[in-house]
């Protein structure tokens, strides 16, 4: 079956730097792959996302591309803020499915901001 | 202009008894979900409609019903609360794979 896979958390950082959260992946054919992000008492918003291999997907400063060869599309971003305290989700959607398809999450990664 | 809605955002109840979580989304989509979150933040698919019909329904309890009177609404109704059905319940509507979530209701069962 499909699964995700992200760096175990939590991350803390200091405002400036440079942020990484890897996500791995494993799935049959070719899914599409995205980055949620889940702020203190919300929902989940969509941060990126790419759909084929060697997609870029970029959104606030933070990007990911689709590495199939690695199977993987790990988050970064150059200079982190305060404000991107949250819980950051990898996760991939069924490509065996056109309508109604299933998102399979990672675990989620905590990403604590110091000023 | 909120695209997906939920109600109630708390719920607290005793076991055993019976509760719904109702769903709005104005983004016109076909489908809709139900996740469950659970205290260690993992999400889970519970079920999916599209355009009214049952095409996803997870390893759930009997116990959750799903309910979608239109393509714009998803209830889900549980019965006989246990305590392990405490969690984030969000439910989530896509047109083309990319999925947009509600803003969750926490049930705390006690």
């Amino acid at each position: 079956g499909n699964s995700v896979t992200q760096m175990e958390g939590p991350v803390t950082l200091s405002e400036e730097a440079f942020l990484t959260i890897n996500c791995t992946y494993t799935a049959t054919g070719y899914p599409s792959l995205f980055w949620y992000v889940q702020y203190p008492g919300e929902g989940l918003q969509l941060l990126l996302k790419a759909t084929k291999a060697d997609d870029k997907g970029s959104n606030k400063g933070f990007e990911a591309t689709y590495r199939k060869e690695t199977t993987s599309f790990h988050l970064e971003k150059g200079s982190v803020q305060v404000s991107d305290s949250a819980v950051y989700f990898c996760a991939l959607s069924d490509p065996g499915e056109t309508s109604g398809s299933r998102l399979t999450f990672g675990e989620g990664t905590q990403l604590t901001v110091n000023p | 202009d909120t695209a997906v809605s939920q109600t109630p955002k708390y719920l607290v109840t005793q076991m055993g008894n019976d509760k719904s979580i109702k769903c709005e989304q104005n983004l016109g989509h076909d489908t809709m979900y139900w996740y469950k979150q659970d205290s260690k933040k993992f999400l889970k698919i519970m079920f999916s409609y599209n355009n009214k019909e049952l095409i996803i329904n997870e390893t759930v309890p009997n116990r959750f019903s799903p309910k979608s009177p239109d393509k714009a609404h998803l209830n889900l109704h549980i019965n006989s609360l246990e305590l392990g059905d405490s969690a984030v319940y969000f439910c989530a509507s896509s047109l083309y794979g990319e999925q947009y979530f509600g803003p969750g209701t926490r049930l705390t069962v006690t």
